[in-house]
């Protein structure tokens, strides 16, 4: 059974259109995370939110907006995409926020054209 | 000048061989010290955690960190095939992943 699980894996659309992706984590962790790793492998936090609170915002374009309906799940949402949004997103998870090894999902590979 | 450097390679080396993947960082308030791989297509998985300075030995896997000279590597002894993948370092001054930063991540291929 897979720990930290999102969907979809692959998405290709065009500039402009709005995508979602959905993270799941079947661990029983606090605290989930967004990141990003862009072409050249540099992986960074975007948020991170504990028990559904939103507890890091890193400079991150307003259009990118994380949902957490429970503890167990943490969506993205991506609204008028552009170029520079091509990367790929992982989701991961921690048993806290202040320790713990983070688990990372397989990443959504996102290709904006 | 980015926070933790890493060799991005690729390092290709036979199969047996000592591989050892290394970083610098410039922020001396780092003390919990990571290695991370990375299959292709997969997310990063914990390989070795260290707090402060010293070496940690796990396996094939030994982690030495260097406070004083701002520098951690990580060796690789006997190096599989099954070790090809991209290692990135990642590196906090606090516990937790608030403040964690990443390397770019080495390239690294074990060749038969």
């Amino acid at each position: 059974d897979t720990a930290v699980s999102q969907t979809p894996k692959y998405l290709v659309t065009q500039m402009g259109n709005d995508k979602s992706i959905k993270c799941e984590q079947n661990l029983g962790h606090d605290t989930m995370y967004w990141y990003k790793q862009d072409s050249k492998k540099f992986l960074k936090i975007m948020f991170s939110y504990n028990n559904k609170e939103l507890i890091i915002n890193e400079t991150v374009p307003n259009r990118f907006s994380p949902k957490s309906p429970d503890k167990a799940h943490l969506n993205l949402h991506i609204n008028s995409l552009e170029l520079g949004d091509s990367a790929v997103y992982f989701c991961a998870s921690s048993q806290r926020l202040a320790g713990g090894e983070l688990f990372f999902g397989e990443g959504s590979r996102l290709t904006v054209l | 000048q980015k926070e933790v450097e890493q060799d991005p390679g690729p390092l290709s080396v036979p199969e047996g061989a000592i591989v050892s993947l290394n970083c610098t960082y410039s922020n001396s308030a780092f003390q919990y010290f990571m290695w991370y791989r990375q299959y292709s297509r997969k997310g990063p998985e914990l390989l070795m955690y260290t707090y402060s300075s010293g070496n940690k030995e796990d396996g094939r896997f030994t982690a030495q960190v260097d406070k004083s000279s701002k520098y951690i590597s990580l060796f690789i002894r006997d190096s599989q095939p099954s070790d090809s993948a991209t290692y990135l370092c990642a590196m906090s001054p606090i516990q937790g992943a608030q403040k964690l930063v990443f390397g770019q991540g080495t390239r690294l291929t074990i060749n038969p």
